[in-house]
Formats: C-alpha cells, sequence, structure tokens
C-alpha cells in the first residue's frame, strides 16, 4: 500500500533563516505531488505541484520554492524566512491520471519567531 | 476557474441526531467533488467523492454525499452523529482539466454528548 511521510513534524524557525521541507511516497511510481499551506487552521492555499522529476508549478509569487529531485520526493524550500511564512504545511499525493482524490501526509508545523 | 463555498463555519448538533454540512461549487464543465476531514493537527483524511453515476455517494465512517446538479451543491450528510465526528470537514472540487484540487474554508463541526 501506499504511504506519504512528512518531516519534520515541528519546527521553530528565526527570521530570515533557511527552511527545507522533505515529503516522501512510498508504494508508487510518477505521482503528482503537491503541496499546501494552512493557515490558522482554515482553509488550503495550494503553493506548488509537480507531474513528474524537475517539474514545478507554482501557484503564487512568494517566498518559498519547491524542488523534485526524485520521482517520490518533493521538498519545499526557503533561502530566508519570512514571519508571514508561519503554518501548517501539508504534503500531497495522487496516481497520475486517476480521478482525481488527493492524499495527505500528518503536515509540517512551521513557527516562525 | 473553479471554486468552493462552504455557508457555515460552524456547525454543532447532538450526538445521535443527524449532521449536515453544506457545500456549493462552481467549475466549468463536469465536477470531480470530494469531502475530507481533518482532526486537530493532523493531516487530511479522505472521506468520498463524486465523479459520475449515481448522486448519493457513501464513504467511510457513516458519512454520505448527495450530488446535486442543477443546485451545485455537494452536501455532506450523517444519519445518526458521533461525538468522535467532531472535526474539521473540508469541500473540493476539481474540473476535467485541472490537477488542482480547490478547498473550501471548512467547517467545524461539533458534536455534543
Amino acid at each position: 500500500s501506499q504511504t506519504i511521510h512528512q518531516w519534520p513534524a515541528t519546527l521553530v524557525q528565526p527570521v530570515g533563516s533557511p527552511l527545507s521541507l522533505e515529503c516522501t511516497v512510498e508504494g508508487t511510481s510518477n505521482p503528482n505531488l503537491y503541496w499546501y499551506r494552512q493557515a490558522a487552521g482554515r482553509g488550503l492555499q495550494l503553493l506548488f505541484y509537480s507531474v513528474g522529476i524537475g517539474q514545478i508549478s507554482s501557484e503564487v509569487p512568494q517566498n518559498l520554492s519547491a524542488s523534485r529531485p526524485q520521482d517520490r520526493q518533493f521538498i519545499l524550500s526557503s533561502k530566508k524566512l519570512l514571519l508571514s511564512d508561519s503554518g501548517f504545511y501539508l504534503c500531497a499525493w495522487r496516481i497520475s491520471g486517476n480521478t482525481g482524490e488527493l492524499f495527505f501526509g500528518e503536515g509540517s508545523r512551521l513557527t516562525v519567531l | 476557474a473553479q471554486s468552493v463555498a462552504q455557508p457555515e463555519d460552524q456547525v454543532n448538533v447532538a450526538e445521535g441526531n443527524p449532521l449536515t454540512v453544506k457545500c456549493t461549487y462552481s467549475v466549468s464543465g463536469n465536477p470531480y467533488l470530494f469531502w475530507y476531514v481533518q482532526y486537530p493537527n493532523r493531516g487530511l483524511q479522505f472521506l468520498l467523492k463524486y465523479i459520475t453515476g449515481d448522486n448519493l455517494v457513501k464513504g467511510s465512517y457513516g458519512f454520505e454525499a448527495e450530488f446535486n446538479k442543477s443546485q451545485t451543491s455537494f452536501h455532506l450528510k450523517k444519519p445518526s452523529a458521533l461525538v468522535s465526528d467532531s472535526a474539521l470537514y473540508f469541500c473540493a472540487v476539481r474540473d476535467n482539466y485541472d490537477y488542482k484540487l480547490s478547498f473550501g474554508a471548512g467547517t467545524t463541526v461539533t458534536v455534543r454528548a
């Protein structure tokens, strides 16, 4: 069966420091991968999605970037964090070509101080 | 562009009573509709989906949802709510042409004993 892992689960970082959140999927190949941010425990904002290695689409201009160095690995990064980057970051995947439901990781809570 | 509206921020019901969480959508073409549930500090869990076919869709944990094309709605229902159903519920939609899911703002369900 397929599983998705995100780490770290919790992160507290100072303003101006770098960020790296990692997501990996097991048990499938060539998944579509997504990064969402959830602010204040409410709605989800799509940040990036990827349909293949090295293929990244950005949904909103911001301080963050994403990379997909391997088929089942998706990384969210920042060179210099802002206070506004605080939030709950969720990685998700779906089978390429299927009917569209996403499967989510357990999330990474980032607090920028 | 696709969008989802969840008109109620909060729904409160007594245990054993029926539960309804409302969702309306807007897409070009045929909609693919989804419901997710989120417990505190956890990722989203997939509950059910409508792609085509019977307008009444059954999902996990006794939940069901009814697709109504004329009203562009996809309300989530449970005949008899449990205290353990207390959580944040998200409706989501995509169309035929897009890899991305658009999520509603979420509805907090509280079931009192």
